[in-house]
């Protein structure tokens, strides 16, 4: 079984613009969660999807925001990047509530 | 608010020593307990985790971890470790009942074992 998918695994972008990160879940897993991690520290909660509902969200900005599609897959939006988004961004996908969370490799994002 | 404390930041062992990293959480309610690893270059992986049951539980390559409630503690073992265990360890946990199965994670234990 593939396990969780990201795409893209590196990305570049300037201060300002857009960016729309992606990520497909194990199959038959319902959950899906999305998790900033920036060098130092452990992953910090930034979205948590199940069955395409919004279950939860992190201490971030509005300019964050994310939405899950019929097949489960996920993605996450930041707008008006600031140098400050730079970090890797992960996903995690759990088959139900409350269950271990399966990580995808992550995105690597740097505003500059 | 609920938060998670890795006391070792940065630990230096020799092949064949023994490891034992300290977690302790901060919520009094329910709570389902996780270690995960990041090999260099990989992504994170599911160490062990537990649930309810015996708080003694065994995970992949030999390690475990101890779950003892009254000390809110959640603390990693491993009786000898090996130049491969080289990685950054994660100690996380969730509040069970609650709205989200969001992971609070402690910020890592980056663990260097030397041949």
């Amino acid at each position: 079984d593939a396990g969780v998918t990201q795409s893209p695994t590196h990305l570049i972008k300037t201060r300002g613009q857009q960016v729309t990160l992606r990520c497909s879940p194990i199959s038959g897993h319902k959950s899906v969660s999305w998790y900033q991690q920036v060098l130092g520290q452990g992953p910090q909660f930034i979205f948590q999807y199940y069955e395409k509902e919004e279950r939860g969200r992190g201490n971030f900005p509005d300019r964050f925001s994310a939405r899950q599609f019929p097949n489960y897959s996920s993605e996450l939006n930041v707008n008006a990047l600031l140098l400050g988004d730079s970090a890797l961004y992960l996903c995690a996908s759990s088959r139900e509530m409350n269950t271990e969370a399966f990580f995808g490799q992550g995105t690597r994002l740097t505003v500059v | 608010a609920q938060s998670v404390s890795q006391h070792n930041h940065h630990v230096i062992l020799s092949e064949a020593a023994s490891l034992e990293l300290g977690c302790n959480y901060s919520y009094g309610g329910t709570v389902n307990l996780f270690w995960y690893v990041q090999y260099p270059g990989q992504h994170l992986q599911l160490l062990l985790k537990y649930f309810s049951g015996d708080p003694l539980v065994k995970g992949i390559k030999g390690f475990e971890a101890e779950f003892i409630k009254s000390k809110f503690s959640f603390n990693l073992r491993k009786p000898s470790v090996q130049w491969s265990d080289t990685a950054e360890y994660f100690c996380a946990v969730i509040s069970v009942g609650g709205a989200t199965n969001k992971l609070i994670f402690g910020t890592g234990t980056l663990l260097a074992v030397q041949p």
